[in-house]
């Protein structure tokens, strides 16, 4: 069992409405990526935090923004939720950038928008 | 935009075949490439990995290829057993500092029969 935890286990919003989800990274561990998973498709990368500094985006629109503490957990926020931001959202630790180091996922958030 | 194909999206075969995973990325910057399973309602978890600088890498039932110039990298599962039935995702991670992009494929659910 990793040590990533995230919070909270599921969330129900509804449109307009603006959310924030957490994360805790592995004990060690410096990095957080966060991705958002739909319903049978692969997770899409949102965007990883290093250090407190934003690391790398995906092609997601600015009202998804986050947030890393210095003890390097981290906080995904989203504004003017759509129904179309219904998934599980997942976040990813790891000791160092990912790519270098393996990442360890967290058992997921999921957000259902209606 | 940077892109990875996955085939097939489904795949079934007899306890103790072999089963192919197959990926083709866009990104030719791209230089790590993690393979992940996916349980029903559990969190991604690596299963291995391989960088831009090695062709091949084995662990135990499981090897991944890779071919830089034809952007391709495969998973290969020999004496395939009933709990190795999941979906498996490639990956891609490509950019430099402060512009990681980590490019997921759209998954592959893989049936072992008994």
């Amino acid at each position: 069992e990793t040590g990533v935890t995230q919070s909270p286990t599921h969330l129900i919003k509804t449109r307009g409405q603006q959310v924030t989800l957490r994360c805790s990274s592995q004990s060690g561990h410096n990095t957080v990526s966060w991705y958002q998973q739909a319903l049978g498709q692969g997770p899409q990368f949102i965007f990883q935090y290093y250090r407190e500094e934003e690391n790398g985006r995906g092609n997601f629109p600015p009202r998804f923004s986050g947030l890393q503490f210095p003890n390097y957990s981290s906080e995904l926020n989203v504004n003017a939720l759509e129904l179309d931001d219904s998934a599980l959202y997942l976040c990813a630790s790891s000791p160092g950038l990912a790519g270098v180091y393996e990442q360890y996922f967290g058992p997921g958030t999921r957000l259902t928008v209606t | 935009g940077e892109n990875v194909e996955q085939h097939p999206s489904t795949l079934s075969v007899q306890e103790g075949d072999s089963a192919v995973i197959k990926c083709t990325y866009s990104d030719s910057a791209s230089n790590y490439f993690p393979w992940y399973k996916q349980e029903l309602g559990k969190r991604p978890q690596l299963i291995i990995d391989i960088r831009s600088n090695v062709g091949e890498k084995k662990d135990q039932r499981i090897a991944v290829t890779l071919n830089k110039t034809a952007k391709h990298f495969s998973l290969h599962i020999t004496e395939t057993q009933p709990e190795d039935s999941a979906v498996y995702f490639c990956a891609a991670r490509g950019g430099t500092s402060g512009t990681y992009k980590y490019i997921f494929g759209t998954g592959t659910r893989l049936k072992v029969l008994a």
